[in-house]
C-alpha cells in the first residue's frame, strides 16, 4: 500500500493567480500521476510525473498551464497557473508500483477559482 | 482513445436492497480492471483489481466479476447499508494506459 498526503486540502483562489499543490508519499514509488475531476465528470489524467525529467502530459494539458516537479521518488508538485473558473476541480495525486498493481490516491485538493 | 463507460450514472436504493452496477471497457491490450469506492472528502479506496477472464473477487458484501472477452465487469452489493453510499469508479488498464469511468453514485436510504 501507499499513504499519500496532499497540501493544501482546499483553497479558494482569484482568477489569474497560481496555486502549487504538494504530494508526499510515505515510500518510494516509480509511477506517480496527477488527475483532476471537474464537477460531474470522471477522473481525467493530467500528466505522469517523471523523476528527474519532464512530466509526460496528456492531450489537452500543457506544461505552461500545469508545470509539474518531481525531485525524488516520494514527492511531487503540480502548479495550476493563471487560473480561471474553469480550473475549479478536485486535483488528485496518485501512485502505482507496477503495471497491474493497485493505484493509490491522495485525499485530493479542492480548488475553487472565483 | 480508451472509453470506459459506467452505468447507471446514479442509483438510489433502500437499506437492505441488493444492487449492481456495470463497467464496460476496451478488451484490446487489456491488463487489469480496477474498482474503487470514493466517499466525499476522502481518497478513492481500492476495492478490487482483476486481470483474468472469469475472475471473481469478494470483500464482505461487495463482489465483482470480470469478462475480458466482451469487455465488462459487474460490481454487486448485497444488502446495501447507508454507509455504502459513495461513488463507485472503475478503471481499465490497457497497454499501461489507465482510464477511469465517470462513476456510479450510490445513495442508500435508511
Amino acid at each position: 500500500s501507499a499513504v499519500i498526503s496532499q497540501k493544501p486540502s482546499r483553497d479558494i483562489c482569484q482568477r489569474g493567480t497560481s496555486l502549487t499543490i504538494q504530494c508526499q508519499v510515505d515510500s518510494q514509488v516509480t509511477m506517480m500521476f496527477w488527475y483532476r475531476q471537474q464537477p460531474g465528470q470522471s477522473l481525467t489524467l493530467i500528466a505522469t510525473a517523471n523523476q528527474g525529467s519532464e512530466a509526460t502530459y496528456e492531450s489537452g494539458f500543457v506544461i505552461d498551464k500545469f508545470p509539474i516537479s518531481r525531485p525524488n521518488l516520494t514527492f511531487s508538485t503540480l502548479t495550476v497557473s493563471n487560473m480561471s473558473p474553469e480550473d475549479s476541480s478536485i486535483y488528485l495525486c496518485s501512485v502505482r508500483r507496477g503495471l497491474i498493481e493497485t493505484q493509490y490516491f491522495g485525499p485530493g485538493t479542492r480548488l475553487l477559482v472565483l | 482513445i480508451l472509453n470506459v463507460e459506467q452505468s447507471p450514472q446514479s442509483l438510489h436504493v433502500q437499506e437492505g436492497d441488493s444492487t449492481n452496477f456495470t463497467c464496460s471497457f476496451p478488451s484490446s491490450n487489456f491488463y487489469a480492471l480496477h474498482w474503487y469506492r470514493w466517499e466525499t472528502a476522502k481518497s478513492p479506496e481500492a476495492l478490487f483489481v482483476m486481470t483474468l477472464n472469469g475472475d471473481e473477487k469478494k470483500k464482505g458484501r461487495i463482489s465483482a466479476t470480470l469478462n475480458t472477452k466482451e469487455g465488462y465487469s459487474y460490481l454487486y452489493i448485497k444488502g446495501s447499508q447507508p454507509e455504502d453510499s459513495a461513488t463507485y469508479l472503475c478503471a481499465s488498464n490497457n497497454n499501461n494506459d489507465m482510464r477511469f469511468g465517470a462513476g456510479t453514485r450510490l445513495t442508500v436510504k435508511p
